[in-house]
């Protein structure tokens, strides 16, 4: 099965703070994704990438960045937290090899930050 | 642009009883819509991947339908159980663009 383990289930950081949040994905896929979720507005696409040391940038990208070192690993960095940034963090991954309109995204459980 | 409307965007039956979720989207041009299960503060499991050449999928008890020119998608799920109980969301996808998500319906199913 595939697997993606989000680093932490529950944050909590201060405001101003570097905030790291690392996603790591076992099935060799080439797309790795960031998304928030918030009561409401539902799924919002933050970064995007297609392959190692890329990134494309999603719905809402201000105040994030992102690093993709190594295929499996994709990491949000919030460069200086902000209360607005409290949120639901979802990682996903997936493949288009084999057939292109197969492309199922694989969820992690999570990572629900709160900044005080 | 694409976007995703599912209504209703909340849902109480009781159990035993067949439902249906909505889906629609705007750009009929698209390659896949995939059909989500989303449990209270976890991650999203895919349920149904239906690619745009089919009309549906079925994996037990459920069963999604894709009318790709009317731009609309429907989850059908049979018995209803309280194990149901859940957030679905529907996306849709074209090529290798990252999915565009509705915003979801929740579903309670009453023992």
């Amino acid at each position: 099965d595939v697997k993606v383990t989000q680093s932490s289930r529950y944050l909590v950081k201060r405001t101003g703070e570097k905030v790291f949040l690392e996603c790591v994905q076992d099935m060799d896929h080439e797309n790795m994704f960031w998304y928030r979720q918030d009561p409401g507005l539902g799924l919002r696409l933050i970064y995007f990438s297609y392959d190692v040391k890329m990134k494309e940038k999603g719905d809402i990208p201000e105040g994030y960045s992102v690093s993709r070192e190594k295929k499996e690993r994709f990491s949000l960095i919030l460069e200086s937290a902000s209360t607005n940034q409290t949120s639901m963090y979802l990682c996903a991954s997936s493949t288009i090899r084999g057939h292109l309109a197969k492309n199922i995204q694989y969820f992690g459980a999570g990572t629900r930050l709160s900044v005080l | 642009k694409q976007e995703v409307t599912q209504i209703p965007a909340a849902l109480s039956v009781p159990e035993g009883e067949n439902l249906v979720l909505n889906c629609s989207f705007t750009d009929s041009a698209i390659y896949n819509l995939q059909w989500f299960r989303q449990d209270p503060g976890k991650g999203l499991t895919s349920l149904l991947l239906i690619q745009s050449s089919q009309r549906e999928q079925t994996s037990g008890r459920l069963n999604a339908s894709l009318d790709k020119s009317s731009g609309r998608s429907t989850l059908y799920i049979a018995a209803s159980q309280p194990g149901d109980s859940a957030t679905y969301l529907c996306a849709v996808g074209k090529g290798n663009t990252p999915l565009v998500f509705g915003k979801g319906t929740r579903l309670s199913v009453i023992a």
